[in-house]
């Protein structure tokens, strides 16, 4: 089975633009979760989806956002970067089954650097 | 609100010598509990978890005990090997619709041949 596929792996942007980062779960999973893992702050949850609707949200900016679709793919989405937003982002997904529901398995992350 | 304490890094071992890495949580009620590994360049691997009180986890000659009384979750493993070189984290999350982990702040092992 395929694990969690992120892409693209590496983005360089400029302060004030946006981007957007894209997460295919494994297949079966509908839940998809988003992390921010910067040397300083460590890894911080930023939101969970679940059937295309946001189930839970972390401390962080209204620049920052998400959605699912029917398929279960996740995109997020920050706007007007800043230097701060460099950082590794994680996708995980996870079963929604009462003896899986609290595994969440991780891709391997889109490398945002902002210049 | 919840948190996850890690022992200090780095840690360096020889080849084949013993790994603690200690883990401590605050929270409100009982988590589920987890150590997830990094290998460079890599994203997160679930190492091995515990989701109960005196459950213990062990995968790939590691083993972690869930300790409600001392709210600890300590990380170990007999013999280390170069392979194990890496950063871990442990981590903790609640039953329930909310899927959010809280992750410590990790620990990178070095281990020299």
């Amino acid at each position: 089975k395929a694990g969690v596929t992120q892409t693209p792996r590496y983005l360089i942007k400029t302060r004030g633009q946006q981007v957007t980062l894209s997460c295919s779960p494994i297949s079966g999973h509908r839940s998809v979760s988003w992390y921010q893992q910067t040397p300083g702050q460590g890894l911080q949850f930023l939101f969970e989806y679940f059937s295309e609707t946001q189930r839970n949200k972390g401390n962080f900016p209204g620049r920052f956002s998400g959605r699912q679709f029917s398929n279960s793919r996740s995109e997020m989405n920050v706007s007007t970067l800043e230097l701060g937003d460099s950082a590794l982002y994680l996708c995980a997904s996870a079963q929604d089954t009462s003896e899986e529901r609290n595994i969440q398995y991780f891709g391997a992350g889109t490398r945002l650097s902002v210049l | 609100g919840n948190s996850v304490t890690q022992m200090e890094g780095p840690v360096t071992l020889s080849e084949e010598a013993f790994l603690t890495i200690n883990c401590t949580y605050t929270a409100t009620g009982y988590p589920s509990l987890f150590w997830y590994v990094q290998y460079p360049g890599e994203g997160l691997q679930l190492l091995l978890k515990a989701t109960k009180a005196d459950d213990k986890g062990s995968n790939k000659g590691f083993e972690a005990t869930y300790r409600k009384e001392t709210t600890s979750f300590h990380l170990e493993k007999g013999s280390v090997q170069v392979s194990d070189s890496a950063v871990y984290f442990c981590a903790l999350t609640f039953s329930g619709s909310a899927r959010q982990l809280t992750f410590g702040s990790g620990t990178q092992l070095t281990v020299l041949p």
